[in-house]
């Protein structure tokens, strides 16, 4: 089962606005990435926060992590019609052993309208 | 330029007929990992290497095959494909395991098995 969810599946706003996607994930995690996707492209990385971080900035990016909510968040401020891709998060479940295994979710399809 | 480099980055096979897709990064990366991506379920992890000669199984490694002779590259096996493998499949890797590092995608491999 996917360990990442994003919410919603789908978002669609004016160049400008700000948009906001969440990621809701089952199990403890050591970190959790966010990824954007060009169409049929391959995922690129955008900002990494740790498990005892609780928001990061990265331009107009921002991201929030609630551990007791097992959530996160993405704004991304000031949309550009560039943004349209989809976002995904991905975690690295807290297993307490060796695995490495890397969960990615379903991924949010942002559209921004010029 | 660091990279990684996916071949051939569109295949149209027969069931049966085994198949390989070849995987290369230039970064003297780790870790390294294969996914496929399908509409509605998101992208999924095959398998993931942690260094030469070690390998596990992701998310959804049936009918898959791996190995990790050399660092730089990590070929993606499918000894009898099927169109159930029919997905677009790419590549990662990182410095180390786990997500306390940038994955770095290929550009991925679309593969229709009739």
């Amino acid at each position: 089962s996917q360990q990442g969810e994003e919410d919603p599946q789908a978002l669609s706003i004016q160049e400008g606005e700000n948009a906001t996607m969440n990621c809701s994930y089952k199990t403890s995690i050591n970190n959790l990435q966010w990824y954007r996707q060009n169409s049929g492209r391959g995922l690129v990385h955008l900002i990494l926060i740790r498990s005892n971080e609780r928001e990061k900035h990265s331009g107009r990016l921002r991201v929030t992590l609630d551990t007791s909510k097992k959530s996160s968040s993405l704004l991304i401020t000031a949309s550009r019609a560039a943004d349209t891709a989809s976002y995904f998060c991905a975690t690295d479940p807290n297993s307490g052993g060796s695995n490495y295994k890397l969960t990615f979710g379903k991924g949010t399809l942002l559209t921004v309208n010029p | 330029e660091a990279q990684v480099t996916q071949n051939p980055r569109y295949l149209i096979t027969v069931t049966g007929k085994k198949l390989t897709v070849t995987c290369s990064q230039n970064m003297n990366h780790e870790y390294m990992s294969w996914y496929r991506q399908d509409p509605g379920l998101g992208l999924r992890q095959i398998y993931y290497s942690m260094n030469v000669e070690v390998t596990d199984k992701g998310d959804v490694p049936e009918g898959y095959k791996v190995s990790r002779k050399e660092k730089r590259n990590f070929p993606l096996i499918l000894e009898s494909p099927s169109p159930n493998q029919t997905s677009l499949y790419f590549c990662a890797s990182s410095f180390r395991p786990g997500l306390d590092y940038e994955q770095y995608f290929g550009p991925g491999t679309r593969l229709t098995v009739t």
